[in-house]
């Protein structure tokens, strides 16, 4: 069985950092791309990054790209997002994702078929 | 990048049919999307993958009253019989070689 437990959330003061961490089991976690998606409060999905299996090749939103860094542990099946300069519209919850297919290539790898619960991020003073 | 554009609200009654619309922006209309569902107070949940040939690939333990079709650049989410459990946001989503865009979700109401 898939599973993905996101942690590291909590309450932090803008330009602030903060590590998220997606601890996943019950695939081969280094053959599949994976993604963190957020949700503000009350608002829809965002995606914010992805990252590819071996090789490792990330992907930003543009509304994060030079703030956030992804980077995958495959021998400990974690992925984990480093959050710095935090702003207040960074508030939501984050999910991590499994994408469908392994491939190297993100573009093959199709959409997220596994999400897990949630972490709540809050940046606030 | 390509834009997802979805209706805000979409309403049905118990037992009823309703299609979800997901059209993608002009020049992409070659693009393969998937529909997630979102219950309440909960994580998406991965519903199906619909190619532009119009076949569908379905998560795990999806009911068989899930189904999807596409027209041009307009993809539909189908729901059967609706139940209660099926009121939900729903997104669709698709990607490229540099990155994901979900569209604005639908709320739907099962009345």
């Amino acid at each position: 069985e898939v599973q993905l437990l996101e942690s590291g959330g909590g309450l932090v003061q803008p330009g602030r950092s903060l590590r998220l961490s997606c601890a996943a089991s019950g695939f081969t976690f280094n053959n599949f791309a994976m993604n963190w998606v957020r949700q503000a409060p009350g608002k829809g999905l965002e995606w914010v990054s992805g990252i590819s299996g071996i090789g490792g090749s990330t992907y930003y939103a543009d509304s994060v790209k030079g703030r956030f860094t992804v980077s995958r542990g495959n021998s400990k099946n974690t992925l984990y997002l480093q959050m710095n300069s935090l702003r207040a519209e960074d508030t939501a919850v984050y999910y991590c994702a499994k994408d469908l297919r392994p491939s190297k290539n993100i573009a093959l790898a199709g959409p997220p078929d596994y999400w897990g619960q949630g972490t709540l991020v809050t940046v606030s003073s | 990048q390509p834009v997802l554009t979805q209706s805000s609200s979409a309403s049905a009654s118990l037992g009823s049919s309703v299609n979800l619309t997901c059209t993608l922006s002009s020049g992409h209309g070659n693009y393969i999307i998937a529909w997630h569902q979102q219950q309440p107070g909960k994580a998406p949940r991965y519903l199906m993958m619909l190619e532009g040939s119009g076949s569908y690939t379905k998560g795990s333990g999806v009911p068989d009253r899930f189904s999807g079709s596409n027209s041009g650049a307009d993809h539909y989410l189908t729901i059967s019989n609706l139940q209660s459990e099926d009121e939900a946001d729903y997104y669709c989503d698709t990607w490229d070689s540099n990155a994901r865009v979900f569209g604005g979700g639908t709320k739907l109401t099962v009345l």
